[in-house]
């Protein structure tokens, strides 16, 4: 089976910078995807990574380690429409030549003033 | 703009009750998902699809049928809706692929209750 793990909640304050971690342990891999989700709103994407090494997209990056099974999302200075869950999905083979894209559960983010 | 739009935001239904969640996108994409998010389970895929007429079981198919009969319209259809189905649906769809450009684009999501 799949088993991606992220922490359920973070606080973090304004201006700051936060790490969300993901680890994941899973039968192949294709690429790990990080999202946004806004409460009551449909996710949207941030970021996706395939080889190891940092990606940086303005104020948000995200880091892979497919060795370490591993992935973070930083966010730099963080500003109060920042207050959001991050999905952290991995994407793996699926049976009949597929490809299936797992999802954590998501880490509710507040950002506090 | 990149689009995909779900039928209604909101929709309550009786235990029993055959539904059907619609799901159009714009984007001339092959593969189209249906998930349902509930609080503490994450996104958890129901079925999906890679072509027209084509359908596979994602990891909670019971309940649950699909049809997919144009490119660009995915139904999802509870064949008799139980108070369990409640829940936040989202529809997907995606470029096929395992490179860059295939991420999903999701729809506003239905949130059905059952009672």
């Amino acid at each position: 089976g799949q088993n991606i793990d992220q922490p359920t909640e973070m606080t973090a304050t304004e201006g700051a910078i936060v790490q969300i971690n993901c680890t994941y342990q899973t039968s192949g891999f294709n690429g790990l995807f990080w999202y946004q989700q806004h409460a009551g709103e449909a996710p949207t994407f941030l970021s996706y990574n395939v080889l190891d090494g940092l990606e940086e997209k303005g104020r948000f990056s995200s880091f892979l380690s497919r060795s370490k099974g591993y992935s973070y999302l930083l966010l730099k200075e963080l500003q109060m429409k920042d207050s959001a869950s991050y999905l952290c999905a991995v994407r793996v083979p699926n049976s009949g030549g597929y490809q299936k894209v797992t999802f954590g559960t998501g880490t509710k983010l507040q950002v506090i003033p | 703009d990149v689009k995909v739009t779900q039928s209604s935001r909101y929709l309550v239904k009786r235990t029993g009750e055959k539904v059907f969640l619609e799901c159009v996108q714009d984007m001339d994409h092959e593969n189209m998902f249906w998930y349902r998010q509930d609080p503490g389970l994450g996104l958890r895929l129901i079925y999906f699809s890679y072509d027209v007429k084509m359908k596979e079981k994602g990891d909670i198919p019971e309940g649950y049928s699909v049809s997919r009969e144009k490119k660009e319209r995915f139904s999802l259809i509870l064949e008799s809706a139980s108070t369990n189905q409640t829940s936040m649906y989202l529809c997907a769809s995606r470029a096929p692929g395992v490179g860059v450009n295939t991420e999903a684009f999701f729809g506003q999501g239905t949130r059905l209750t059952v009672v």
